[in-house]
């Protein structure tokens, strides 16, 4: 059974700064991970996608996983109010790309002006 | 930007109604999916599907339910004698030949009265 694990929040942080948020997984042969970001009422928008172990920069964005701790990460740097919104974490994987995305709770965040 | 598109975006429909939510894949993607998103609650997948069968299913997806893809283009969720806890957010995802990034629908509002 695949389960991920986010906190649910709310994440407050003021207008500039990092806001970090976390994920876990409970499958090992999980291979690829993705970030999603969801608006109220909106559908998930793909933020990043990683699949090895390590950090991965794209603009105010970095994703960080951890294999062996079962663990990812997203960080907002320069977090603006137009940051604020749900923040999903997916899984997939096993032998085949092309299976299910696990997705987490989600943790929503608020970017205070 | 190729997109996914689903119609309608709100559909209202009396219980045990059958309903037909409809998608357009991004035209290169070879795997489609159905998710659901009851109010409040997480993105839970129901089915996925590759090479013109189901390649995998949730609990949630029995008999009730069914997929199709009628043409080269659009793919279909039916939701046979609907009740009221299928009241939710419905979203249609593509992923393309690698299996990687998802890309979501607007998704389906449908409301069962």
């Amino acid at each position: 059974q695949k389960e991920v694990e986010q906190n649910s929040g709310p994440l407050s942080v003021p207008e500039g700064a990092i806001a970090s948020l976390n994920c876990t997984y409970s499958d090992r042969g999980s291979q690829s991970f993705f970030w999603y970001r969801q608006y109220s009422g909106k559908s998930p928008e793909l933020i990043m996608s990683i699949y090895s172990n390590g950090d991965k920069e794209d603009g105010r964005f970095t994703a960080q996983l951890n294999k062996a701790s079962q663990y990812v990460s997203l960080l907002i740097r320069d977090s603006q109010p137009s940051d604020s919104a749900t923040y999903l974490c997916a899984v997939n994987g096993g032998h085949n790309y092309g299976q299910n995305f696990v997705f987490g709770p989600g943790t929503r965040l608020s970017v205070l002006p | 930007e190729p997109e996914v598109t689903q119609t309608p975006s709100h559909q209202v429909t009396q219980m045990g109604q059958e309903v037909i939510l409809r998608c357009v894949p991004i035209s290169n993607h070879l795997y489609f999916y159905w998710y659901r998103q009851i109010l409040g609650q997480k993105v839970e997948f129901l089915v996925s599907f590759y090479n013109n069968e189901i390649s995998e299913k949730s609990e949630i997806f029995d008999d009730q339910f069914s997929v199709e893809r009628p043409d080269g283009s659009n793919f279909t969720l039916k939701i046979r004698s609907t009740k009221l806890e299928d009241s939710a957010m419905y979203f249609c995802a593509s992923s393309d030949p690698g299996g990687a990034e998802a890309f979501f629908g607007q998704g389906t509002r449908l409301t069962v009265v």
